[in-house]
C-alpha cells in the first residue's frame, strides 16, 4: 500500500524556519518526481515545489524561491521542504505527493498544518 | 499561468441524480506531445485531495464508472452520474501541460 506521511508543521513566528519532511512506502520511492502543495481557504490549492528522481532538478513557485528548499533521499525514501524567512501568506497545510507525470498527483499524505503568526 | 475557472461554485444535488462541472482553461491544454494533462480531484471533508481523473477522461482505479470526464482543448466536463451521499465535497480541476495550476473548485452538496 502506498502511503505517504508529512511531519514538522507547527506555529512559527515571522521570519522564522521550519522543515518538513515527508517519509514514504509501498512504492519504489526513487523512481518517481516528488511535489509539495499546499492548500489555504482563501488561495485554495497552489503546488509549491517539486524535485525530479536523483534530486537534481528542482521548481519552485515564484513565490517562494531563495526561501524553501526541496530535497529527498533516496535511501530513506523520504523528501523534505526547508522553509525559512516564513511569511504570514505561507501559512497553509502542506500536503506531499507523488508525481507519476507532469503533476498528475495520484498518491497525497494527509498534509501537516503550517502557521506562520507572531 | 493558465487560469483554470470552474462552474458552478456551488451544486446542490439531489440523490440518484446527475451532476456536471465545467472547467475552462485560458488558454490549450494539449501539450507538444500530443497529450491533454488535465486531471479532476475529489476533496472530502477533512481529508487529502484524491485524484479522479487523469488526461481528461481516464478514470483511476477504485473510482467508480459514475465518474467521467470529458473535452478537450480549453473546455473539459467532469460527470457524477446517479450521485450518492459519499460523492459530497469539493472537486478540482487541475492542469499539468504548463505550470501546474488548479480551478478553484465546486461544492457539491445533497440537497
Amino acid at each position: 500500500e502506498v502511503q505517504l506521511v508529512e511531519s514538522g508543521g507547527g506555529l512559527v513566528q515571522p521570519g522564522g524556519s521550519l522543515r518538513l519532511s515527508c517519509a514514504t512506502s509501498g512504492f519504489s520511492f526513487s523512481t518517481y518526481w516528488m511535489s509539495w502543495v499546499r492548500q489555504t481557504p482563501g488561495k485554495g490549492l497552489e503546488f509549491v515545489a517539486n524535485i525530479d528522481r536523483d534530486g537534481n532538478k528542482k521548481n519552485y513557485v515564484d513565490s517562494v524561491k531563495g526561501r524553501f528548499t526541496i530535497s529527498r533521499d533516496n535511501a530513506k525514501d523520504s523528501m523534505y521542504l526547508q522553509m525559512s524567512s516564513l511569511r504570514t501568506e505561507d501559512t497553509a497545510v502542506y500536503y506531499c505527493a507523488r508525481d507519476p507525470f507532469f503533476s498528475a498527483w495520484d498518491y497525497w499524505g494527509q498534509g501537516t498544518l503550517v502557521t506562520v503568526s507572531s | 499561468d493558465v487560469m483554470l475557472t470552474q462552474s458552478p461554485l456551488s451544486l446542490p444535488v439531489t440523490l440518484g441524480q446527475s451532476a456536471s462541472i465545467s472547467c475552462r482553461s485560458s488558454q490549450s491544454l494539449v501539450y507538444s506531445d500530443g497529450n491533454t494533462y488535465l486531471n479532476w480531484f475529489q476533496q472530502r471533508p477533512g481529508q487529502p485531495p484524491r485524484r479522479l481523473i487523469y488526461k481528461v477522461s481516464n478514470r483511476d482505479s477504485g473510482v467508480p464508472d459514475r465518474f467521467s470526464g470529458s473535452g478537450s482543448g480549453t473546455e473539459f466536463t467532469l460527470k457524477i452520474s446517479r450521485v450518492e451521499a459519499e460523492d459530497v465535497g469539493v472537486y478540482f480541476c487541475m492542469q499539468g501541460s504548463y505550470w501546474p495550476t488548479f480551478g478553484g473548485g465546486t461544492k457539491v452538496e445533497i440537497k
